[in-house]
This record gives C-alpha cells, structure tokens and sequence, in this order.
C-alpha cells in the first residue's frame, strides 16, 4: 500500500493563478480531508469528505474547492491564489472519520507570490 | 478563537526522563482526544488516543491523561528518546455532535537531549 499520496511536493504560483492539488489514497477510506499548516497556527481543516459525492466545509474554506468522485482521490482546487494562501498543505484519510486514526500524506508546500 | 491550546511552543528533556506535554481546551462538547507527532517535511502521524470516558490511556512509553473538569490533557513520555524529538499536536473533535471535524492545537516542539 502507497497509503496517501500527494502531489505535487512543491509549487510556486503567482497571484491570481489557479491550481489542484492531488490527493490520493489506496487503503478504501470512507473520510478525506484537507489541513493546511501555517507557523503558531497548528493543522486547520480546510475541506473534508465522509464518502464519494459528499464534502462539507472545514474552519477555513475561502478560496478553496473540493470534489469527491471516487473513493480514492480528493483534489484540492485553489481557484485564484492569493499571497495568503502560502502554507504546507496536508491531505488525510481514515476509515470512519476525523475521531479516529488519520494516515496523512507528506504535504505539499505552496508559496504564493 | 483558538478551542485547544497548547501553551508551550517548545520543551527539551534529557534522554531517559520523563517529557510531559500539556494542551488545554475550552469546548465542553469535545468527547475525544488524539496526539499526532510530526517529524519535519513529513505528515503528522497518529501518536495515542483517549474517550472522554476514560482519564488515562496508555500504549507503550507514551500514556495521555484526561481532566474534563479542567479541561486539561497532557501526553507523558517514559522514558524519553531522541527518536522522540518532534513537533506533537494535540487534537479533539466531538463524537456526540458528528464526526467529521478535528480541532488542533497549535504544537509543541519535543527536543529530547542525549
């Protein structure tokens, strides 16, 4: 098992470009979610998903879309970068929900421009 | 408004003692708790767990203790190694009003001295 993969690793993107970060796990979770990191802040959740078709809004959703056609992939779409956006973003999966053991994957550090 | 804390960015612990990280939070509605220990340039990994039924759990070196009237826990790590050396967050959702949302704190840096 890969368990969860992101992609890319790094990114720069200028204001106002727009992106997807990938997001993928092989263990057949139910539950995906996103965090982003930012230093003194912790792991905030962006978006999250409880099975294929259903997502909902996490703390800090603005300037983000998300999607959940399969089971396996959860893609991350920031549709007009702004310079605050600028973090290490962290996608997560679990069997059941955010209750109970997450598996992360390595994280994508993004740097708006 | 920040709903679990984690008042000590950082704590160093000689090899061989005891490390005691704290978090505090302040919703009453938060029923389960969770440590995530992330080494740098990796995810977080799920590190221990506790019910808010319970006041201790233990697995190994590492035992978590919950005080609901004070709404308190804290990870106690015996003894302490320098694998151990990390950033450890704490963590807590409520299994009563849904599962979906975890709240984090914002971590403490572990550096364990040989």
């Amino acid at each position: 098992n890969a368990g969860v993969t992101q992609t890319p690793k790094f990114q720069v993107l200028k204001t106002g470009q727009s992106m997807t970060l990938q997001c993928a796990q092989d263990m057949n979770h139910e539950y995906m979610s996103w965090y982003r990191q930012d230093p003194g802040m912790g792991l905030r959740l962006i978006h999250y998903s409880v099975g294929a078709g259903i997502t909902d809004q996490g703390e800090v959703p603005n300037g983000y879309n998300v999607s959940r056609s399969t089971t396996e992939d959860f893609p991350l779409r920031l549709l007009s970068a702004a310079p605050s956006q600028t973090s290490v973003y962290f996608c997560a999966s679990s069997p059941t929900g955010a209750s109970y053991e997450q598996y992360f994957g390595p994280g994508t550090r993004l740097t708006v421009t | 408004d920040q709903q679990v804390k984690q008042n000590s960015p950082s704590l160093s612990v000689q090899e061989g003692r005891i490390s005691i990280l704290n978090c505090d939070y302040t919703n009453s509605m938060f029923d389960y708790f969770l440590w995530y220990k992330k080494y740098p340039a990796e995810g977080p990994t799920f590190l221990i767990s506790i019910s808010s039924i319970k006041d201790k759990n233990e697995d190994g070196r590492f035992t978590v203790f919950l005080n609901k009237s004070a709404k308190h826990l804290s990870l106690h790590i015996v003894p302490s190694q320098p694998g151990d050396s990390a950033v450890y967050f704490c963590a807590a959702s409520g299994l009563s009003f849904g599962n979906e949302k975890l709240t984090f704190g914002t971590g403490t840096r572990l550096t364990i001295i040989p």
